[in-house]
C-alpha cells in the first residue's frame, strides 16, 4: 500500500491520560499535514511541516498538542491530558510540493472517556 | 468566522438525478476550489479543483460551476449512482498558503 497510512485506526482512552498517533506519509512527499475532524463537519487544519521542519500551527493546536516529524519521513502527534473535547478524527496527509495536492490518510478516531 | 459555506447539510436524490452542492467564499485571495469525497470510516479523497480563471470543469460524471463575481462555486454530479452516496466537502486555498479550508460537508445519498 502505496498511501498515507495511519496508527492506530482507533483509540479510546479515559480523561487525563496521554495519547501519542503516527502518520507514515507517501514516499517522497516532503510536505505532511495534521488535521482534525469533528462529527458533521469538515476536516481543521491543526499544523503541517516541510521535511522536519514544523511550519505552521493552528490556535486550535493547544500547548497540550505537539507534532514532531524527526527525520523528515513519519510524524506522530501527541496528546498530553486528554479532555472529551479532544474526541474526534485526526487525519493525516501528505504532499509533494502543495497543500492543494494533499493526500489524506484514513485517519485516527479517538474517543476521550 | 466560516470562510467557506456550504448548503444543503444533506441531500437525497434518485439514481440518475443531478444533484447539486453549493458553496461560497469570502476571502478573494483563494485561488483553488478543490472537492473532495468522504466515504465512512475513509479519509477525503480530492474529486476535482477548479482555479478562478477558468468558469466550469468537467471530469467525468462531476462538474464544477466557478462564478468569480459571486464568490460562489458548484458540484453537479451528472447520472448519479448509489455509489455516489458520500459525503462531499468544498474547500479553498491559497496558493502561497500550505493549508486547505473546508466547508462544513453535504450528506448525498442516492437511492437505488
Amino acid at each position: 500500500d502505496t498511501g498515507v497510512s495511519q496508527d492506530p485506526r482507533h483509540k479510546i482512552t479515559k480523561r487525563g491520560q496521554n495519547v501519542t498517533f503516527r502518520c507514515d506519509p507517501i514516499s517522497e512527499h516532503n510536505r505532511l499535514y495534521w488535521y482534525r475532524q469533528t462529527l458533521g463537519q469538515g476536516p481543521e487544519f491543526l499544523t503541517y511541516f516541510q521535511n522536519e521542519a514544523q511550519l505552521e500551527k493552528s490556535r486550535l493546536l493547544s500547548d497540550r498538542f505537539s507534532a514532531e516529524r524527526p527525520k523528515g519521513s513519519f510524524s506522530t502527534l501527541e496528546i498530553q491530558r486528554t479532555e472529551q473535547g479532544d474526541s474526534a478524527m485526526y487525519l493525516c496527509a501528505s504532499s509533494l510540493d502543495r497543500a492543494t495536492e494533499a493526500f489524506f490518510g484514513q485517519g485516527t478516531r479517538l474517543t476521550v472517556v | 468566522q466560516q470562510q467557506v459555506k456550504q448548503s444543503p447539510q444533506s441531500l437525497i436524490v434518485q439514481k440518475g438525478g443531478i444533484p447539486i452542492i453549493n458553496c461560497a467564499y469570502e476571502n478573494t485571495a483563494f485561488d483553488y476550489f478543490p472537492w473532495y469525497q468522504q466515504f465512512p470510516g475513509k479519509g477525503p479523497a480530492l474529486l476535482i479543483a477548479i482555479r478562478p480563471d477558468v468558469s466550469e470543469k468537467k471530469e467525468g460524471r462531476f462538474t464544477i460551476s466557478f462564478n468569480k463575481s459571486a464568490k460562489q462555486f458548484s458540484l453537479h454530479i451528472m447520472d448519479s449512482q448509489p455509489g455516489d452516496s458520500a459525503t462531499y466537502f468544498c474547500a479553498a486555498s491559497k496558493v502561497r498558503d500550505d493549508k486547505i479550508i473546508f466547508g462544513k460537508g453535504t450528506r448525498l445519498h442516492i437511492l437505488p
